[in-house]
Parts: structure tokens; C-alpha cells; sequence
């Protein structure tokens, strides 16, 4: 497609449980970023992969959430035993080389009961 | 001092007038800007970049004065549909770094 596509689109699951949301980024964009926006709230980084290059990790808030880039395009953001507080949209950007913008994807709209 | 900062509004403007509003940024190796518009239960979208000699797209305008470390928005004959939470982007290499945002609403 010709943007960011971010699945599922709505995800509901119990407190424990492990989520993984999916995201595939614009062909080409080296850059890949994951954000989570709670309700009225701005935007918290969580991780970024850029080319073959280590992620940045700096933004993942515990050892429960972790990402994966394979072969440079599609990433995964798994978090695991989720608890209430993970609440949340989780944003996915992806994001030419040089200094462009950042796309979005529709996001996943996580809720744990 | 937070690294990027936008006052929060809410700004309520009437329909057909003029706003702006500026983003202020610390890191003055600060390379690219940006404003994307966010609605309501959305992700953001991007509005457009700022350029150093400054940019128009239609009714909007945009600014960047690098000496004094703040990026403007000018919105110009507001429509009702302008209403939004503007947030301001800045860029060093990879590193981007967003400001919490300004929610405009505009009233009939």
C-alpha cells in the first residue's frame, strides 16, 4: 500500500495476556518509529530502527515491551503480561531518508479489561 | 526547560479570523520542522514542513526564526474544520522530538 498500515485496528484483551500489534511501513522508508498516546495525552516515544543499525530503545517504559524490525520493513511491538496502565493508541511511523517527515499509520487502539 | 514547547490552549477563535501560534525548541543544531494537525482519535497527519525562508500552503503559513529558537503557524480566514490539536515537530538526524501540542477550536 502506499501508507503506513498498522494492524489489528482495535485490540481488547485481558490483563496478562501478551498483544502483539503489527506494523508495515511506506516501501522504502528506512526509518521506523513506535509511539504510544494515551487519551488527550501527547505523544511518548517507545522505540526506533533505523536500517541495519541497533534500535533505540530508550523509550520502551519496561522489560514487558519489545520490538522487532525483520528484514529492514515490517516491525512487531509485543507486550507482554499487559496490564491496565498499557491503555493506550500505539502509533507506528515510518520515515524517508534525509531530514522528511514522519508518517503515521491508523494506529492500534489497545485496551486491557 | 522541556525540549520542545507549545502552550496547550485550548485557543477558541472565531470563525474567519486570523491565529498563530509558536513552538519554541532548546537544541539549536535543530535541522527540520514540522506541524501536523491531529484530530480528535486520530493519529497525526502532517500539515506541512518549515522551511528557513518560510512557507505558505493556502491558508496556512509557516515560519522558522532559528535565532530565537521558535517555529510559527499562521492560520489565516479559520474554518470551522480547522478545529484540531496542531503539534510541532523537531528534527535532529534521526532524533524527533514532538511538542505536547495546541488545540485550536473554532466557533461559529
Amino acid at each position: 500500500g502506499a501508507g503506513v498500515s498498522q494492524s489489528p485496528s482495535n485490540k481488547v484483551t485481558e490483563k496478562g495476556k501478551d498483544v502483539e500489534l503489527r506494523c508495515d511501513p511506506i516501501s522504502g522508508h528506512t526509518a521506523l518509529y513506535w509511539y504510544r498516546q494515551s487519551l488527550g495525552q501527547g505523544l511518548e516515544f517507545l522505540i526506533y530502527f533505523q536500517g541495519n543499525s541497533a534500535p533505540d530503545k530508550s523509550g520502551l517504559p519496561s522489560d514487558r515491551f519489545s520490538a522487532e524490525r525483520t528484514g529492514g520493513s515490517v516491525s512487531t511491538l509485543t507486550i507482554q503480561r499487559t496490564q491496565q496502565e498499557d491503555s493506550a493508541v500505539y502509533l507506528c511511523a515510518s520515515r524517508g531518508t534525509g531530514q522528511g517527515p514522519q508518517h503515521f499509520g491508523d494506529g492500534t487502539r489497545l485496551s486491557i479489561l | 526547560r522541556k525540549e520542545v514547547e507549545q502552550d496547550p490552549g485550548p485557543f477558541n477563535v472565531p470563525e474567519g479570523a486570523t491565529v498563530a501560534f509558536n513552538c519554541t525548541y532548546s537544541n539549536s543544531a535543530s535541522q527540520s520542522f514540522f506541524w501536523y494537525r491531529q484530530d480528535c482519535r486520530k493519529e497525526p497527519k502532517l500539515l506541512m514542513s518549515v522551511y528557513s525562508s518560510g512557507n505558505e500552503d493556502g491558508r496556512f503559513t509557516a515560519q522558522l526564526n532559528r535565532a530565537s529558537q521558535y517555529i510559527s503557524l499562521l492560520i489565516r480566514d479559520s474554518k470551522l474544520s480547522d478545529s484540531a490539536t496542531y503539534l510541532c515537530v523537531v528534527a535532529s538526524n534521526y532524533q524527533l522530538i514532538w511538542g505536547a501540542g495546541t488545540k485550536l477550536i473554532i466557533k461559529p
